[in-house]
């Protein structure tokens, strides 16, 4: 069956734009992660959804960065006002609320 | 705050060897260790998953282990392959309600020189 998928899977933006990024989970799968992954850095986490629960912002750096997510699935995180800072690889993950989580290909941002 | 620490950054051996890449975190109270394998523009793949309550797994020529009291794990690769080459990202969970919030180490790069 199709994986998760993630699109665009490039984007370059200039400095003050927002962007959007979309994941489409794996169909079934109630749990969706977005993680960033800057250059030379280990995966960070962002946020979590399950379900119809509260998401888990925790991991979210700044009040810039949203995401939404249309019941079990499609997900779309949010940046406004995008700094240099910003670029870096978005993954993003499904999984049924257990232990495996399922990685899409990731977007590459480049915030110029 | 949970650390973890992959060496070495990166690594290049002959196709045939057996080889260990290692992961070390500062926290044992995990839930379970993870190893992944990142390909360039495929994501990441799960190749291992230890409970806190388990030594190792094994997967054909792969073989994971841990040793959750020193916060050490290691990842042993069995006759490489060119096919091999990719980054090996280990990552763990905190035990409790909070499991699914991974913690990554910043990977070792492999590379199977044939």
């Amino acid at each position: 069956g199709a994986g998760v998928s993630q699109s665009p899977s490039n984007k370059v933006t200039e400095k003050g734009k927002d962007v959007e990024l979309r994941c489409d989970p794996i169909s079934g799968h109630t749990a969706l992660y977005w993680y960033r992954q800057r250059l030379g850095q280990g995966l960070e986490f962002l946020i979590y959804f399950q379900g119809n629960s509260a998401p888990d912002k925790s991991g979210l750096p700044s009040d810039r960065f949203s995401a939404e997510r249309t019941g079990e699935s499609v997900s779309t995180l949010t940046i406004q006002r995008t700094q240099q800072e910003d670029s870096a690889v978005y993954l993003c993950a499904s999984g049924t609320g257990g232990n495996e989580q399922f990685f899409g290909p990731g977007t590459r941002l480049t915030v110029l | 705050k949970q650390e973890v620490t992959q060496i070495p950054a990166a690594l290049s051996v002959p196709e045939g060897e057996n080889l260990v890449l290692n992961c070390s975190f500062t926290d044992s109270a995990i839930y379970n260790l993870q190893w992944f394998r990142q390909d360039p523009g495929k994501g990441l793949t799960s190749l291992l998953l230890i409970q806190s309550s388990q030594r190792e797994q094994t997967s054909g020529r792969l073989n994971a282990s841990l040793d959750k009291s020193s916060g050490r794990s290691t990842l042993y690769i069995a006759a490489s392959q060119p096919g091999d080459s990719a980054t090996y990202l280990c990552a763990v969970s905190p035990p409790g309600a909070g499991s699914y919030q991974l913690t990554f180490g910043k990977g070792t790069k492999l590379s199977v020189i044939p």
